[in-house]
């Protein structure tokens, strides 16, 4: 039974350009949350969805971010025209039942140059 | 404004002796309390949790009390092993929050042999 799986590990950005992380969660989870960690810094959460839907988006910044999980495939988080403060560790998490004790996938590192 | 705070950014311990860690917060509507292990490139791993009906929880080597009037929580592992050296983040939630964690900013432990 595979973790959550995020690819790309490792993501490199020109300003501007757009970057899209991608989040299959565990077999059976149906709720999915993304969280992001800037350096030296604790995670902070960015979103929450279940299959189709957004259920809590408070943490996303209001422009240029936005998170899908549709009914087939992974979840996307996709930021367009990044610049370089969005380089962080960005950390996709899943759970059966929307309980805290989710699991983390591996996170993607993205680096915007 | 941090809701969540680990006031030590790292912790050197001895093999054998405890590791205590500690973590307050601000928020009193926090309900529900965990603590995350992460090593370098991995996401974090959920290690335990504790309500705040409960002032103590054990799980093996892990205990987690909490502190209700202080608003402080504190991890403890005993006895402490060099596998334990990792980053702990200590993250709080409330019943109204949909599953969204709000996370410290993490205490690096180091357990030399």
């Amino acid at each position: 039974n595979a973790g959550v799986m995020q690819n790309p590990r490792h993501l490199v950005r020109r300003r501007g350009q757009e970057a899209r992380l991608r989040c299959s969660p565990m077999k059976g989870h149906s709720h999915v949350y993304w969280y992001r960690q800037l350096p030296e810094e604790g995670l902070k959460f960015m979103v929450y969805l279940q299959k189709e839907n957004i259920i809590d988006e408070s943490g996303m910044p209001k422009e240029r971010f936005s998170a899908e999980f549709p009914k087939e495939g992974p979840s996307i988080l996709r930021i367009q025209q990044v610049v370089r403060g969005d380089s962080a560790a960005y950390f996709c998490a899943s759970s059966p039942t929307g309980q805290y004790g989710y699991t983390f996938g591996s996170g993607t590192r993205l680096t915007v140059v | 404004d941090q809701q969540v705070k680990q006031n030590s950014p790292s912790l050197s311990v001895q093999e054998g002796r405890i590791s205590i860690l500690n973590c307050d917060y601000t928020n009193s509507m926090f309900d529900y309390f965990l603590w995350y292990k992460k090593y370098p490139a991995e996401g974090p791993t959920f290690l335990i949790s504790i309500s705040s009906i409960k002032d103590k929880n054990e799980d093996g080597r892990f205990t987690v009390f909490l502190n209700k009037s202080a608003k402080h929580l504190s991890l403890h592992i005993v006895p402490s092993q060099p596998g334990d050296s990792a980053v702990y983040f200590c993250a709080a939630s409330y019943g109204g929050s949909q599953g969204n964690l709000i996370f410290g900013k993490g205490t690096k432990l180091s357990v030399k042999p």
